[in-house]
């Protein structure tokens, strides 16, 4: 069943703009996970935020998470050609099982 | 690469064929993951392996056989398939400490999968 939900769900901007995504969710959660997906290929883990945690920064990469919204969000900030892909939240929820649940992604396009 | 290779890259099978994807990690995971991925549906997780045991299976069909004979290998046997199973197949592995509640998973770049 499909836990996270990203919006919007296409982005297209201009390199050297910011792009936030964000992600909300339905239950209490272990972690919170953000993949990137570069077209044809799998996906690549960028950062993990755990449930105790608000904030945490990659690089151009700012995560956030409000566990009272049930919500993330996710900054690029100085966008390149290179971050066009699409990119995806993942959430471990905190009951039974081992299932790592994915939404259906947002899609960025970022133009040169 | 990321460490986990997927074969093959594409593949073309009638209805009535029997084939295999097979996944190989070289990052000393033990946990494999078999993914499905359809256009405008979200990832969904068939099944999970854990030091060579299958610790969950997500109702998956029966024509989707998984085999796992050691902590590096991971296939998924195919037969009878449907036109609906065309997708993207992703296999992932992580380490076990509690799987993905405590660690990323790597991806293979899949198998691209059409039924005809």
């Amino acid at each position: 069943s499909q836990q996270g939900e990203e919006d919007p769900q296409a982005l297209s901007i201009q390199e050297g703009e910011n792009a936030t995504m964000n992600c909300s969710y339905k239950t209490s959660i272990n972690n919170l996970q953000w993949y990137r997906q570069n077209s044809g290929r799998g996906l690549v883990h960028l950062i993990l935020i755990r449930s105790n945690e608000r904030e945490k920064h990659s690089g151009r990469l700012r995560v956030t998470l409000d566990t009272s919204k049930k919500s993330s969000s996710l900054l690029i900030t100085a966008s390149r050609a290179a971050d066009t892909a699409s990119y995806f939240c993942a959430t471990v929820p905190n009951q039974a099982g081992t299932a790592l649940i994915f939404g259906k992604g947002t899609t960025l396009s970022v133009s040169s | 690469e990321t460490g986990v290779t997927q074969t093959p890259r594409h593949l073309v099978m009638g209805m009535t064929n029997k084939k295999s994807l097979k996944c190989e990690q070289h990052l000393g995971h033990n946990a494999m993951y078999w993914y499905k991925q359809s256009a405008k549906k979200p990832l969904e997780l068939m099944f999970v392996y854990s030091l060579e045991e299958r610790v969950e299976n997500n109702s998956v069909p029966s024509r989707f056989s998984p085999e796992c004979p050691n902590s590096s290998h991971l296939f998924l046997h195919l037969h009878t398939l449907q036109p609906e199973d065309s997708a993207l197949y992703l296999c992932a592995s992580s380490p076990w400490t509690g799987g993905p509640k405590n660690s990323p998973l790597h991806f293979g770049n899949g198998t691209r999968l059409t039924v005809t």
